[in-house]
């Protein structure tokens, strides 16, 4: 495989469920990052690794929680998500000081 | 507030006609410029970046074109083409390994 992918590419959730979300890249890349895509918003920034260590946390409530075990895996754990967080869950990665970032084909999520 | 703006939710053009999309910032030690192109479904795909030492870069039909002191860049492409419709969103980063910050994108339909 090549690129960034992610898995699921679909998810429904109730609120008290307990789900988490893959991202792997396959670029040679050592920054990963996750954005959150709501309707008719910008793209947020959630969270932010370098070389594994988190650089970046944008006010993310703890509900969210990312793990990054190594350079070319990112995951989000989600826990007691709100209806208000129903959105396209977006990966990206990049190289260390670079601007590009490439994206992955996103996970939508629906919180009931 | 946001940073990144894009005023115009939507453009049409018609097919081989030049299609301009703006975008403003209110940040000036922004340094880095990007655009990235998103269908439905599937992830943001970078499209074409400028760096401000420049104020135009060109790469086949696509040109991004910045003015600093109007602190403005517009993507021009020509000419536009029916696979050419999606979301284009605006984004710009600081100097170094920094966060992206996007616009809110505006939807550009070619009418053949």
């Amino acid at each position: 495989e090549t690129g960034v992918t992610q898995t699921p590419r679909h998810l429904v959730m109730g609120m008290t469920n307990k789900k988490s979300l893959k991202c792997e890249q396959h670029l040679g890349h050592n920054a990963m990052y996750w954005y959150k895509q709501s309707a008719k918003k910008p793209l947020e920034l959630m969270f932010v690794y370098n070389f594994k260590e988190q650089t970046e946390n944008n006010s993310v409530p703890s509900r969210f929680s990312p793990e990054c075990p190594n350079s070319s895996h990112l995951f989000l754990h989600l826990h007691t998500l709100q209806p208000e967080d129903s959105a396209l869950y977006l990966c990206a990665s990049s190289h260390a000081g670079g601007h590009e970032q490439y994206f992955g084909p996103g996970t939508r999520l629906t919180v009931t | 507030d946001q940073q990144v703006k894009q005023n115009s939710p939507s453009l049409s053009v018609q097919e081989g006609r030049i299609s301009i999309l703006n975008c403003d910032y209110t940040n000036s030690m922004f340094d880095y410029f990007l655009w990235y192109k998103k269908y439905p479904a599937e992830g943001p795909t970078f499209l074409i970046s400028i760096s401000s030492i420049k104020d135009k870069n060109e790469d086949g039909r696509f040109t991004v074109f910045l003015n600093k002191s109007a602190k403005h860049l517009s993507l021009h492409i020509v000419p536009s083409q029916p696979g050419d419709s999606a979301v284009y969103f605006c984004a710009a980063s600081l100097t170094g390994n920094t966060p992206l910050v996007f616009g809110k994108g505006t939807r550009l339909s070619v009418i053949a």
